[in-house]
């Protein structure tokens, strides 16, 4: 069974402009949650989307969005990139997103130059 | 916001010796897990854990789910150096935390042959 499969790997990019990663979920999970993995502030929540619907939202300014389409995969988007941006993102699936274990995908690493 | 405190922040251990972390918050969780995370990969899921007081193992890994569902615990005996990594708790709160997981700092664990 596939994992969690992030796209791209890498990213490099420069201060303003903007960046949209991909993440395909398990087959079957519905609910894609996306997290910030810095060394200061650990995993952060970003979102969570289920069904294409926003049910969670962490605490993060406006650049950061994302969306979901109908065959669960999802993308986030950040714009207006900032330096503290850099970081690793992860998108974790589960079936239904209530209490249920999480699976991750190796993240994308972004670095804003 | 909620936080898990995790412990110790490292750790280093002769190959063989059993290793304790654990995590606390101040206020319940619903669900715990147990994620490992090796350089460049995502957290990969050792354990789950559901019902207040519950034990469980899996391999050489026993977790346990506090009584008063505000810590757990994981315990890893036998220690081999594939063990090296970060190990991280989360939580889910419950409530309208869909697809939310809280996670600990994590514990930086170093086996030595």
């Amino acid at each position: 069974k596939a994992g969690v499969t992030q796209t791209p790997r890498y990213l490099i990019k420069t201060r303003g402009q903007q960046v949209t990663l991909s993440c395909s979920p398990i087959s079957g999970h519905r609910s894609v949650s996306w997290y910030q993995q810095t060394p200061g502030q650990g995993l952060q929540f970003l979102f969570e989307y289920f069904s294409e619907t926003q049910r969670n939202k962490g605490n993060f300014p406006g650049r950061f969005s994302g969306r979901q389409f109908s065959n669960s995969r999802s993308e986030m988007n950040v714009s207006t990139l900032e330096l503290g941006d850099s970081a690793l993102y992860l998108c974790a699936s589960s079936l239904t997103g209530d209490n249920q274990p999480q699976h991750f995908g190796d993240g994308t690493r972004l670095s804003i130059l | 916001g909620q936080q898990l405190n995790q412990s110790p922040q490292s750790m280093f251990i002769q190959e063989g010796e059993d290793v304790s972390m654990n995590c606390t918050s101040s206020s319940i969780f619903n669900t715990w897990l147990w994620y490992k995370q090796d350089p460049g990969e995502g957290p990969v899921l050792l354990i789950a854990l559901y019902k207040a007081g519950e034990l469980t193992s899996n391999g050489r890994l026993t977790a346990q789910f506090g009584i008063t569902r505000k810590d757990s615990f994981l315990n890893i005996s036998a220690s081999i150096p594939s063990d090296v990594g970060i190990y991280f708790c989360a939580g889910f709160a419950g409530g309208t935390s869909y697809g939310k997981l809280t996670f600990g700092q994590g514990t930086i664990l170093t086996v030595h042959p």
